[in-house]
């Protein structure tokens, strides 16, 4: 079965600063890997997914992930946080059968 | 907004009783998944359907059922209801099957009293 680990609970960052939200997976076969961020109240919003090819896959809002094989890992990042970007986002696995398995969630702080 | 789209957006019940939370895919996806988030469990995978069929269930209790409809829209009907069903619970969709990306809806508030 496939898995995700979100290491840290909550991530503080000044904004203007970079911003990296760790993510570590777990899967039989090739690793289908997606982030989605949740605002309070509101549902999940899809930001990004690596499915092959490129490591360093980009998506909306800024947004980038490097998938690394060899650490089984999938970290975002944003070059230059935003206050706007604070917020709760979600790794999620799959091995292609499309039932994602979801990290906790990390909450992400952009402090002015 | 991704097109998905849940009703009710909140729901208070008693204990013992039956809802019905309902789901409109995005137009032209034909896979409807139901997922619960909670507090202390997380996001939780319930159950998928494709084109009316199920094909894949996750941690979904007995008295949970779902079903997609010809039209596909799809339903999670929750029975015996209980204090920890209390969560969000969001439906999603996607094109079809594999990698696809899966877009979820708002969700829906359920608080069992």
């Amino acid at each position: 079965a496939q898995s995700v680990a979100q290491p840290e609970d909550q991530v503080n960052v000044a904004e203007g600063n970079p911003l990296t939200v760790k993510c570590t997976y777990s899967v039989s076969g090739n690793p289908y890997l997606f982030w989605y961020v949740q605002y309070p109240n509101r549902g999940l919003q899809f930001l990004l997914k690596y499915i092959t090819g490129d490591n360093l896959v980009k998506g909306s809002y800024g947004f980038e992930a490097e998938f690394n094989k060899s650490q089984t890992s999938f970290h975002l990042k944003k070059p230059s946080a935003l206050v706007s970007d604070s917020a709760l986002y979600f790794c999620a696995v799959s091995d292609g059968n499309n039932r994602l398995a979801f990290g906790k969630g990390n909450q992400v702080v952009v402090i002015p | 907004d991704s097109g998905v789209t849940q009703t009710p957006k909140h729901l208070i019940t008693a204990t013992g009783q039956r809802v019905t939370l309902r789901c409109s895919p995005r137009s032209g996806d034909l896979s409807v998944y139901w997922y619960q988030q909670s507090l202390d469990q997380g996001l939780q995978f319930l159950i998928q359907y494709y084109n009316g069929e199920e094909r894949a269930k996750g941690n979904i209790l007995e008295r949970f059922s779902a079903q997609q409809f010809p039209d596909l829209h799809s339903e999670l009907n929750l029975s015996s209801l209980e204090l920890g069903d209390s969560a969000l619970y969001f439906c999603a969709s996607s094109v079809g099957q594999g990698a696809n990306t899966i877009y979820f809806g708002e969700g829906s508030w359920l608080t069992v009293v």
